[in-house]
Order: C-alpha cells, then sequence, then structure tokens
C-alpha cells in the first residue's frame, strides 16, 4: 500500500541554520505531495504541496521538490527562526480517488533555539 | 482560523459516557473527514464522507459513530470508549473531484477517557 517515510526527530538548530527534512513515498501512479505543519496545540496547516514531478511547492521560505525518480519530497528552509519550531508531516494523496484520501508520515519535530 | 471550527476542544469522558465531537466548515467544500492522531503514531483517517455519503470507513470501531447531516456540519459520536481512544480528533474539509486539492484541518479536540 501507500506510505510515506519521514525522518526521525527532533531536530535541533540553531536560528538561521540550514535545514533539510528528508521524506520519501511509496506509491503507484503520480500522487500528489504535501508538507502540514502543526504547531503546539494547534491542528494541521498545509505549508507547501505538489502536485506533478519536478514540480517545486514553496511557501513561507520553505520548499520542497517532487522528485518521481528517488520517490522523495524533502523540506528545505535555507534559514529558519525559532517560530518555526513545530512538528512537520510528510503525506501523499493517491490519484483519482475523488477526495484526498491523505497518507502521512510520523512527523518530525523541529526545535530552533536562540 | 482555517474555516474548520471544532467543538469541544478538550472532552475528559469516562469509559460510560455518551459524547459528540462536532465539526462545522465554512469553506463551501463537499467532502469532509475525521482523523485520530495518537502519540507516536501517524495520523489515522478514520472516516471521510463526500457529498454527505460516507465514502471511507478505515475498520474503526463501532464505539465511534459519524453523522454528516449537511455537507459543512460533521459529528463523531463517541460511546463506550476505552483509555486508549485518548488522542487528539482532528476533523477536515475539502473540495471533492480534483486530485490536488488541499485538505484544511481544525484545530483539534483533545479527547481523555478515564
Amino acid at each position: 500500500g501507500d506510505s510515506v517515510t519521514q525522518m526521525e526527530g527532533p531536530v535541533t538548530l540553531s536560528e538561521e541554520a540550514f535545514l533539510t527534512i528528508n521524506c520519501t513515498y511509496t506509491a503507484t501512479g503520480y500522487p500528489s505531495l504535501f508538507w502540514y505543519v502543526q504547531y503546539p496545540g494547534e491542528g494541521l496547516q498545509l505549508l507547501l504541496k505538489a502536485t506533478k514531478a519536478d514540480d517545486k511547492g514553496s511557501n513561507k521560505g520553505f520548499e520542497a521538490t517532487y522528485r518521481k525518480e528517488t520517490t522523495s519530497f524533502h523540506l528545505e528552509k535555507g534559514s529558519v527562526q525559532v517560530s518555526d519550531s513545530a512538528v512537520y508531516f510528510c503525506a501523499l494523496s493517491p490519484m483519482n480517488t475523488g477526495f484526498q484520501k491523505l497518507v502521512f508520515g510520523t512527523g518530525t519535530r523541529l526545535l530552533v533555539s536562540p | 482560523e482555517t474555516g474548520v471550527t471544532q467543538t469541544p476542544r478538550h472532552l475528559v469522558m469516562g469509559m460510560t459516557n455518551k459524547k459528540s465531537l462536532k465539526c462545522e466548515q465554512h469553506l463551501g467544500h463537499n467532502a469532509m473527514y475525521w482523523y485520530k492522531q495518537s502519540a507516536k503514531k501517524p495520523l489515522e483517517l478514520m472516516f471521510v464522507y463526500s457529498l454527505e455519503e460516507r465514502v471511507e470507513n478505515n475498520s474503526v470501531p463501532s464505539r465511534f459513530s459519524p453523522e454528516c447531516p449537511n455537507s459543512s456540519h460533521l459529528f463523531l459520536h463517541l460511546h463506550t470508549l476505552q483509555p486508549e481512544d485518548s488522542a487528539l480528533y482532528l476533523c477536515a474539509s475539502s473540495p471533492s473531484g480534483a486530485d490536488g486539492n488541499t485538505i484544511y484541518f481544525g484545530e483539534g479536540s483533545w479527547l481523555t477517557v478515564v
């Protein structure tokens, strides 16, 4: 079945450091790929998405590129801030379901210190 | 504010109680979802309603009973729950039909079963 694998956390960084959170997936065809973020005590918010191979999603300085050849969708940010501390979820939505049957990874906690 | 409102935000219930979680979306979407988020586990899709019809039921125990009276409202009725059902329950909505549509999540209802 479809699945998403994320790197284990927590990821601990100093402010202004470079961030990479790895995400790989297993799915048939061309799923849509998403990164969601969950701040403490809140629900999930869409951070960015990509719907076809080689698409790059970007938002708030975060980027991820849909790599079909490596089945990956790694999240990157050039300079993290303390306010980026949160849990990040990679997810895929299989093709042609008529609704968004998201399959999530286990989440990666990011801790950014001043 | 994501346009998806969940109440109550926190609920403590005994194993013999009956309670309900409520979700309302103001986004004009046709699909609504219940997800369960437990510690150290991926988010689990529980139920999907598309155009007010249940289209997905992921082997959820019958002590959880969903209801979708219209496209804007979704309920999760709870009865005779177990302590392991304690979790964050997330409601979400999306447009139905097209691939890659974004799911919008509410802030969740924290449930503790004692």
